[in-house]
């Protein structure tokens, strides 16, 4: 069955402290690899796709990245705004459309 | 605001009580998901249209979940005779193709008491 597995469940950090959550993945094969932000009460808000081991992507202070087993995301002095929880999903080969999530890092950013 | 929307946002009913909740995609976008969100859990899917074929469904979508899309265009998920373990946040998404970015609605909020 695939699996998503994200950790830690929360991080709290002071602003300006970098970090790294993580996103480990079982599926039978992997079509591709998703990031999420999402804020309280709010839809996931979508940040980078990866497709294939080696691969990164940045967007201001995140940076994502993918190896055959796991994906980190990478925050760089964040700041307060950068509070959300973090939803890691893939998409698995087998002609399947949905995207299988995990449960999220909640991330707290304190100034 | 030309991205995905919901309506209504948050629908509180009664147990027993038949829900309706609409999806509008992005519009060029032909592909349309929905998906379920529980309390400290991340969104589990539910089905997939392409067009106005239903092409997938999870086994999380009983007998008295159906939903639609007659046109190709917006999207109606129906709950019949609601149970407590119904209320969660349900989320639709849309893609212009296969493998690419699903882009979410704000969600709706279901409370069944």
């Amino acid at each position: 069955e695939d699996q998503v597995t994200q950790s830690p469940e929360a991080l709290r950090l002071q602003e300006g402290e970098s970090s790294s959550l993580n996103c480990s993945y079982t599926v039978s094969g992997l079509r591709g690899l998703f990031w999420y932000r999402q804020d309280p009460g709010k839809g996931p808000e979508f940040l980078f796709t990866l497709y294939s081991a080696g691969e990164e992507k940045e967007k201001e202070r995140l940076k994502a990245t993918l190896t055959k087993k796991e994906s980190f995301l990478h925050i760089t002095a964040p700041k307060p705004e950068d509070s959300a929880t973090y939803l890691c999903a893939v998409a698995p080969q087998g002609g399947s459309e949905k995207l299988v999530f995990g449960k999220g890092t909640k991330l707290t950013v304190n100034p | 605001d030309t991205g995905v929307s919901q309506d209504p946002r948050h629908k509180i009913t009664k147990r027993g009580q038949n829900v309706t909740f609409r999806c509008d995609p992005i519009s060029e976008h032909n592909r349309l998901y929905w998906y379920r969100q529980t309390l400290g859990q991340g969104p589990e899917f539910l089905t997939y249209f392409q067009n106005e074929a239903q092409l997938e469904k999870s086994r999380l979508l009983s007998d008295r979940f159906s939903a639609e899309r007659p046109k190709g265009s917006f999207s109606t998920l129906e709950i019949q005779r609601t149970e407590q373990g119904d209320s969660a946040m349900y989320l639709c998404a849309s893609s212009p193709k296969s493998l690419n970015t699903q882009y979410f609605g704000p969600g709706t909020r279901l409370t069944v008491l």
